[in-house]
């Protein structure tokens, strides 16, 4: 399985863009990777995906090197209500067989 | 559209007894799948059904039964609850295999078993 690694926590301030980095050595080929967010008592929710270079989308963007032993989420002007936890989900090129890290708990002071 | 539907959303349980949680998704997905996700940590799969009438092993099976009913619906069967099960349970769906589409989750039930 593709294992990932996250920092466990990050603070930041209203307004701030925050960049989380994942890595995730042992990545496929054909594997993708994907970022949900999650708040308390949910189930997590996506947030963007991508296979290669950059993807931006209307709440974030994702930068994958060339490499793609790692990727950051950047998450910009985050206000108050981005506090929650952040999971990159990395493949492992088999159905169902993908591994979700610990997650990075993002806390967005005033 | 309600999307991914768990029930129950509670449950406690004494040691040794059984009982099975509930997911249905009207989103005509083929695939679902059913993690649990420990107090601070990251969610780990149980089993998923990549199609109606398949279904697989996951990170963490043991003490666990599934049964994919039709295309909407996956029931997780607890045969004799344990204290280490106590823990959330999200099912999830997507219509294409996960590393590669969207997982839409449920809103999870919460099972203590004592």
């Amino acid at each position: 399985l593709a294992k990932t690694t996250q920092p466990i926590s990050m603070d930041s301030y209203e307004g701030q863009e925050v960049n989380i980095t994942c890595s995730h050595n042992n990545i496929a080929t054909n594997d993708y990777i994907t970022w949900y967010q999650q708040f308390p008592s949910q189930g997590p929710r996506f947030i963007i995906q991508g296979y290669k270079t950059k993807v931006t989308n209307e709440v974030a963007s994702l930068f994958i090197p060339a490499d793609r032993k790692s990727s950051t989420l950047s998450l910009p002007r985050v206000s108050l209500s981005d506090t929650a936890v952040y999971y990159c989900l990395v493949g492992d090129g088999n159905a169902g067989k993908s591994t979700f890290g610990d997650g990075t708990t993002l806390t967005v002071k005033p | 559209n309600a999307g991914v539907t768990q029930t129950p959303k509670f449950q406690v349980l004494k040691t040794g007894q059984s009982m099975t949680l509930q997911c249905a998704q009207d989103m005509n997905h083929n695939s679902m799948y059913w993690y649990r996700q420990d107090p601070g940590m990251g969610l780990r799969l149980i089993y998923y059904s990549a199609s109606e009438g398949t279904t697989d092993k996951g990170e963490v099976p043991n003490g666990y039964n599934v049964s994919r009913l039709n295309k909407r619906e996956f029931s997780l069967r607890l045969e004799s609850a344990a204290p280490s099960q106590t823990s959330v349970y999200f099912c999830a769906s997507s219509d294409r295999a996960v590393q590669v589409g969207e997982l839409f989750f449920g809103e999870g039930s919460r099972l203590t078993v004592l």
